[in-house]
């Protein structure tokens, strides 16, 4: 299995709505990362996981939360979300370490009204 | 974060190579050079990676300067699916990839 997998793949939710993204992969990879596109912009790193432990947190709001319950398996938990946190959610993961290249999801496409 | 700068955009004819430049004047010297291309509607999708040599593979050559401050993504023959956003990424040490503001390639038939 080469692929990270990312449900659901469309999501609309209100601006008082909890609600989570995932992402899986079965590659091994010990590193998983969230980053936010928006259109027509290049992505931008928002978290990022090594070892099943938060490592990076670029400034991201607390509105967003995420959580890594295992290695293959990283969640993204939305809460009190904003209309300009509309974005291109994707994931990734690599192998830890240098010179290794990333793996991403097809992203899930978040809408909030 | 260590940059990269490419031009906004470039066109090819099909099956003409594609020569896509990145600068990349800060590099140091364990920064390895990067490249991904993001097809509309689709997550980022690796091409290819390098540190000092040229590289390649079954999708692309990468073609990196003696002085690493440059590279050259080179696709040998342009076909419509490879229109696409290629980034240039600088990976640092700690191993995590910040995106630049990429090339758009078209490729005209």
């Amino acid at each position: 299995d080469t692929e990270v997998t990312q449900t659901p793949k469309h999501l609309v939710m209100g601006m008082t709505n909890k609600k989570s993204l995932k992402c899986e992969q079965h590659m091994g990879h010990r590193a998983m990362y969230w980053y936010k596109q928006k259109a027509k912009k290049p992505p931008e790193l928002m978290f990022v996981y090594s070892y099943e432990k938060l490592s990076i947190n670029e400034s991201v709001p607390s509105r967003f939360s995420p959580e890594c319950p295992n290695s293959s398996l990283l969640n993204l938990h939305l809460h009190a979300l904003q209309p300009e946190d509309s974005a291109l959610y994707l994931c990734a993961s690599s192998s830890r370490g240098v010179g290794y290249g990333y793996t991403f999801g097809s992203g899930t496409r978040l809408t909030v009204v | 974060d260590a940059k990269t700068t490419q031009p906004n955009s470039m066109e090819s004819n099909e099956e003409e190579p594609v020569h896509l430049p990145c600068n990349h004047s800060t590099i140091s010297g364990t920064d390895y050079i990067h490249w991904y291309r993001q097809l509309p509607s689709q997550g980022p999708e690796y091409v290819i990676h390098g540190l000092t040599s040229n590289v390649n593979n079954r999708m692309a050559s990468l073609a990196i300067a003696e002085d690493r401050k440059s590279s050259t993504l080179i696709l040998h023959r342009a076909t419509l699916r490879d229109a696409a956003v290629y980034y240039c990424i600088l990976q640092t040490g700690a191993n995590n990839l910040f995106f630049g503001t990429g090339t758009r390639l078209t490729v005209i038939p």
